[in-house]
């Protein structure tokens, strides 16, 4: 069973819907929650990061995270041509100065048809 | 200017070549990684250094090696490629903060091996 499982998609909304991206994982000791998103040809960029469980919201974007159900989700309110990418979840424990071991979901690409 | 470089941007080689990647950061960041991005498997770690006299195996080292030259700098080899080894290839730095970290890609060095 792989760390952290993401739905690869594709996804594809019209613009204006809400979408929703999840992962679930494994490891309770995850502490760390991270969304990155990768446009076509690029590098992934951070987009929202939380340490708890709830919600936690940026603009257009709100990132949730269930810990009890080891269930990530992040939304997209008012979705927009140029939130087409690839979302990669990725999550890590917390160990200080020793340092992350960062576990990655595959990514969902989601395409956002104007 | 990006805060993470990575060259060659492209590269196609042949089956039992040395191959170089290397990586530059302006970010001032003491923590670089390696990692290698395939379709339905998402980023897997090569190699990762959290300072110039520090250098660790990633879940997939094999094949590969790093050289840390600079607290800005690292590269990796590939010292006999293979066709597995064509990917999509990823350099990330963060800063440790002494709790967690977050990780910051460059725009990816597109390998192909003939």
């Amino acid at each position: 069973q792989k760390e952290v499982e993401q739905d690869p998609g594709p996804l594809s909304v019209p613009e204006g819907a809400i979408v929703s991206l999840n992962c679930t994982y494994s490891n309770s000791a995850f502490q760390y929650f991270m969304w990155y998103r990768q446009y076509s040809r690029k590098g992934p960029e951070l987009l929202m990061y939380t340490y708890s469980s709830g919600n936690k919201e940026d603009g257009r974007f709100t990132a949730q995270v269930d810990k009890s159900s080891k269930y990530i989700s992040l939304f997209i309110r008012d979705s927009q041509p140029s939130d087409s990418a690839t979302y990669l979840c990725v999550m890590s424990e917390v160990r200080g100065n020793t340092g992350n071991q960062f576990y990655f979901g595959t990514g969902t690409s989601l395409t956002v048809i104007p | 200017d990006a805060d993470v470089t990575q060259t060659p941007r492209n590269r196609i080689t042949k089956t039992g070549k040395r191959i170089m990647l290397e990586c530059s950061q302006t970010k001032g960041h003491d923590r670089m990684y390696w990692y290698r991005q395939d379709p339905g498997l998402g980023l897997r770690l090569i190699y990762y250094s959290f300072d110039v006299k520090d250098i660790n195996k990633g879940e997939i080292s094999d094949g590969y090696s790093v050289s840390r030259q600079a607290q800005a700098k690292f590269s990796l080899s590939l010292e006999s490629a293979i066709p597995n080894q064509t990917a999509l290839y990823f350099c990330a730095t963060s800063r440790s903060t002494g709790f967690t970290d977050t990780q910051y890609f460059g725009p990816g060095t597109r390998l192909t091996v003939l």
